[in-house]
């Protein structure tokens, strides 16, 4: 089935461990993104690639790390967790033309606690 | 600042209609979109509006009025299913989405 897998599903971290998120998609897009989600609060931006080789940084990029070494893969580390870092995370791609109309498919998010 | 407003939560009946606004004021305005979120699930595209007016989709409908910074999503013939988060988001000048925080839409039979 097409589109994005992310892993793991759920974490549970102590603080101060490195962890990385792994995102992977089957569709060809060109942009990918990492968002997190908290209660409350709109999805918000942490980092972005608009094509393999490029990446950039989103709204709360602090504490996180991408990397987009080909087209399928976007994983987003998280270099020494802190409790604040605790969210639902959402990797998206779109097949993004620089054009208002950017559809995001989403995969189905990875739950991180920080303890 | 950039800034979306959405109701947080909202109640209606199985088989009414609901209108979930939004109102936004952004820098820059590239489109305007909506998106379905279950309880634990991904965020999946409902509809996209650039130009003022009414988008219909099935069950669906989507209005946009750019000079009033506003959009509302109606849901005809409400079914059970439809309980879920709904998202506005806005993509401004430099093509970036801003969110709304979602509306929780609560569905009784």
């Amino acid at each position: 089935i097409a589109g994005i897998t992310q892993a793991p599903t759920s974490q549970i971290l102590a603080a101060g461990r490195r962890m990385t998120l792994r995102c992977t998609q089957d569709m060809r897009h060109n942009a990918m993104y990492w968002y997190r989600q908290d209660l409350g609060l709109g999805l918000r931006l942490i980092h972005y690639s608009n094509t393999a080789g490029t990446t950039g940084k989103g709204e709360v990029p602090d504490g996180y790390s991408v990397s987009r070494a080909n087209t399928d893969d976007f994983p987003l580390t998280l270099a020494s967790a802190v409790p604040s870092q605790t969210s639902v995370y959402f990797c998206a791609s779109s097949d993004s033309k620089g054009t208002g109309a950017n559809v995001l498919t989403f995969g189905a998010g990875s739950r991180l606690t920080v303890l | 600042g950039q800034n979306i407003d959405q109701p947080t939560e909202m109640t209606a009946t199985e088989g009414a209609i609901v209108q979930i606004n939004c109102t936004y004021q952004t820098s820059g305005f590239n489109g305007l979109f909506w998106y379905q979120q279950h309880a634990g699930e991904a965020p999946t595209f409902l509809s996209y509006n650039v130009l003022d007016g009414l988008e219909e989709k099935g069950r669906f409908s989507s209005f946009l009025s750019r000079s009033k910074g506003y959009s509302y999503l109606l849901l005809k013939e409400l079914q059970m299913k439809d309980s879920a988060s709904y998202l506005c988001a806005v993509s401004d000048s430099n093509y970036q989405l801003i969110w709304g925080a979602g509306t929780k839409l609560i569905i009784k039979p």
